[in-house]
């Protein structure tokens, strides 16, 4: 059964901090990997897409990898912000869609 | 603006009824897919289309039934044989799956309580 994890599954940092997000996928017929957020109560916001032929992607202060021979992608944040507080969700689209389950992180300031 | 459209966003229903859930898409998006969300299980997927007149059960698709008449909505009516029926459910649509596959969006969601 394929598989996307997500680790950690929570996280807390101070504000100005730069952060890594992990997510690992088993399907090697990777076609894309989205990054989303999540806020309490409400729907998946995307934030980036890596086709399978690109290494990475950045918007403002988020960067997204894809290593597809490990099988690994990153979501780098910086210089978080409190406003950064949500969910944020890994999903390949490959033989299927499969999401993981998410890494909470939390910003203090 | 484009985007897609849940709705009712909270809906109460008794046990034994059915409900039916609204989402609607302006995107020209062909696909288009319906999640259950709980906590600590992540997205499930309940069914999905990918044409018009074309749809096929997901992961979690007993109870549930959909219909795909119009390229812009997916109703997803959850049925009284649905033991477990309170969770939050999301529509999402994309280009479908491919070499040059889209991004996938999501609407606000609806939250079904059963009383």
């Amino acid at each position: 059964k394929q598989e996307v994890t997500q680790i950690p599954a929570a996280l807390s940092v101070p504000e100005g901090e730069n952060l890594v997000l992990n997510c690992s996928f088993t399907d090697s017929a990777i076609y894309n990997l989205q990054w989303f957020r999540q806020d309490p109560g409400k729907g998946l916001t995307s934030l980036l897409l890596i086709q399978s032929s690109q290494r990475e992607q950045t918007s403002g202060r988020l960067n997204a990898s894809l290593d597809k021979s490990s099988g690994r992608s990153t979501l780098y944040i910086a210089a978080s912000q409190p406003g950064d507080s949500a969910t944020y969700l890994c999903a390949q689209a490959g033989t299927a869609l499969i999401f993981g389950k998410g890494t909470t992180l939390s910003v203090s300031s | 603006d484009g985007g897609i459209t849940q709705s009712p966003k909270y809906l109460f229903r008794k046990e034994g009824q059915n409900v039916t859930l609204s989402c609607e898409q302006n995107l020209n998006h062909d696909a288009m897919y319906w999640y259950r969300q709980d906590p600590g299980q992540g997205l499930r997927l309940i069914y999905y289309s990918q044409i018009v007149n074309d749809f096929q059960k997901g992961d979690i698709a007993e109870g549930y039934s959909v219909s795909r008449e119009k390229k812009e909505s997916f109703p997803l009516t959850v049925t009284s044989a649905q033991k477990n029926p309170t969770a939050f459910y999301l529509c999402a649509s994309r280009i479908p799956r491919g070499p040059n596959t889209g991004e996938l969006f999501f609407g606000e969601g609806s939250r079904l309580t059963v009383l």
